[in-house]
C-alpha cells in the first residue's frame, strides 16, 4: 500500500532531550512537510523539503531540525531549545511543492 | 495577507441537515482551495479541493462554493451524517513562488443521530 508511515505513533519526552520524529513515505513524492498541531490553532508548518538534499523553515522552525537525505524520507528532530514541545505532529507529502498534500497518521509528543 | 480565517469554530447539525463552513483569506496570490477531514487521533485526509476558475465543485454529498471576488469559499455538506463528525480544515495555497500554504483553524462537525 502506499503511503506516508510515521513512527511512533505515541513518544515521552524528558526535559533537555532531544527526539527524532520519523516519516516515510513511498509515493515517490518530492516534497514533504512537518506541521505542528496545537488545539484550536489548526495546522502550523515547521520546515518543509522540495527535493533531496533540500529543506526550507516554515512559520515555527525555531527549536526543530530536519534531514532530507533521501527522497523517501524526512525526519524531524525536536530538540531541547523547544520550549513547548507537547503536541501532535504531523508529517506529508505532495508530489510537487503545492499540489495536493496527504498526511501521515501523526506522533503524539508528551513531555514528562 | 497570510491567513486564512475559518468559521464557525464548532457545528453541530442534526442527521440529514446541511452543515456549512466557511473560509476566508486575504493573499491574491493563492489559487488552490482544499478542504481536509480529520479524525481523532488521525492525520488530515484531502477531502475535496477547488482552484478559482471555477465557482462550485462537488463530489458525492460536498460541495465547495468559491467567490473569487470576495475572497470567500465554503465546504456544504449535504445530508450530514453522523459518520461525518470530525474536524474540518480549509486551507490556501499558490501553485507558483514561495510555498505559502496556509491552514484554517479548524470547524469540529458534530452530527446527531
Amino acid at each position: 500500500d502506499g503511503g506516508i508511515t510515521q513512527s511512533p505513533k505515541y513518544l515521552f519526552r524528558k526535559e533537555g532531550q532531544n527526539v527524532t520524529l520519523s516519516c516515510e513515505q513511498n509515493l515517490n513524492h518530492d516534497a514533504m512537510y512537518w506541521y505542528r498541531q496545537d488545539p484550536g490553532q489548526g495546522l502550523r508548518l515547521i520546515y518543509y523539503s522540495q527535493i533531496v538534499n533540500d529543506f526550507q523553515k516554515g512559520d515555527i522552525a525555531e527549536g526543530y531540525s530536519v534531514s532530507r537525505e533521501k527522497k523517501e524520507s524526512f525526519p524531524l528532530t525536536v530538540t531541547s531549545a523547544q520550549k513547548n514541545p507537547t503536541a501532535f505532529y504531523l508529517c506529508a507529502s505532495s508530489q510537487r511543492l503545492n499540489t495536493e498534500a496527504f498526511f501521515g497518521q501523526g506522533t503524539r509528543l508528551t513531555v514528562v | 495577507q497570510q491567513q486564512v480565517k475559518q468559521s464557525p469554530q464548532s457545528l453541530i447539525v442534526q442527521k440529514g441537515g446541511i452543515s456549512i463552513i466557511n473560509c476566508a483569506y486575504e493573499n491574491t496570490a493563492f489559487d488552490y482551495f482544499p478542504w481536509y477531514q480529520q479524525f481523532p487521533g488521525k492525520g488530515p485526509a484531502l477531502l475535496i479541493a477547488i482552484r478559482p476558475d471555477v465557482s462550485e465543485k462537488k463530489e458525492g454529498r460536498f460541495t465547495i462554493s468559491f467567490n473569487k471576488s470576495a475572497k470567500q469559499f465554503s465546504l456544504h455538506i449535504m445530508d450530514s451524517q453522523p459518520g461525518d463528525s470530525a474536524t474540518y480544515f480549509c486551507a490556501a495555497g499558490a501553485r507558483t513562488g514561495t510555498y505559502k500554504y496556509i491552514f484554517g483553524t479548524g470547524t469540529r462537525l458534530k452530527v446527531l443521530a
